[in-house]
């Protein structure tokens, strides 16, 4: 069985500052990892993958995300926010060889103060 | 333009009708899948197929049909046997290989009961 928790359902920074948004999951092989993001009334956009490789994967609009595989963790970064990055922000993952259905997280609004 | 395209985007329904929503993708992908998403609850699946004329049921598939008569096309119909069928719901489709694992998304339709 593979789940992932997004432990905050609201983060809240100022814009400029960083920010952080939390993942965690859990799979009985290798994950995949995502990152969407999803504007009201509109799709889940693709933000970012973890494959294989780098722990640090860079993504769109200045995302980037963090693989801890000790922590069983993926955390979305950005090193100054914007307004604009208000959004819900979906992780998801997928278990190397097994199901190829995505799992999501309950998603974490991102409130960025001007 | 590649892409997965829903329609329509806002759909009324009246008490005991069937309703039909389309989801078109020109992406080659073979998976494809129907979720629902309401306020604090994050995306839940509700029907999924990774062959044509082949569909499984998800975590929610009561109330719900879908058919997957093209590799293209996966419409989802919301029957009258849906005792709650206001929701946001969103289309994807992805790879079943690990090269791109990555799901994509419809802009979604949003579905009201009148």
């Amino acid at each position: 069985a593979q789940s992932v928790a997004q432990p905050e359902d609201q983060v809240n920074v100022a814009e400029g500052n960083p920010l952080t948004v939390k993942c965690t999951y859990s799979v009985s092989g290798n994950p995949y990892l995502f990152w969407y993001v999803q504007y009201p009334n509109r799709g889940l956009q693709f933000l970012l993958k973890y494959i294989t490789g780098d722990n640090l994967v860079k993504g769109s609009y200045g995302f980037e995300a963090e693989f801890n595989k000790s922590q069983t963790s993926f955390h979305l970064k950005k090193p100054s926010a914007l307004v604009s990055d208000s959004a819900l922000y979906f992780c998801a993952v997928r278990d190397l060889g097994g199901s190829y259905i995505p799992t999501f997280g309950r998603g974490t609004s991102l409130i960025v103060h001007p | 333009d590649g892409g997965i395209t829903q329609s329509p985007k806002y759909l009324f329904r009246k008490e005991g009708q069937n309703v039909t929503l389309s989801c078109e993708q020109n992406l080659n992908h073979d998976a494809m899948y129907w979720y629902r998403q309401d306020p604090g609850q994050g995306l839940r699946l509700i029907y999924y197929s990774q062959i044509v004329n082949d569909f499984q049921k998800g975590d929610i598939a009561e109330g719900y049909s879908v058919s997957r008569e093209k590799k293209e096309s996966f419409p989802l119909t919301v029957t009258s046997a849906q005792k709650n069928p206001t929701a946001f719901y969103l289309c994807a489709s992805s790879q079943l290989g690990d090269i791109n694992p990555e799901a994509f998304f419809g802009q979604g339709t949003r579905l009201t009961v009148v």
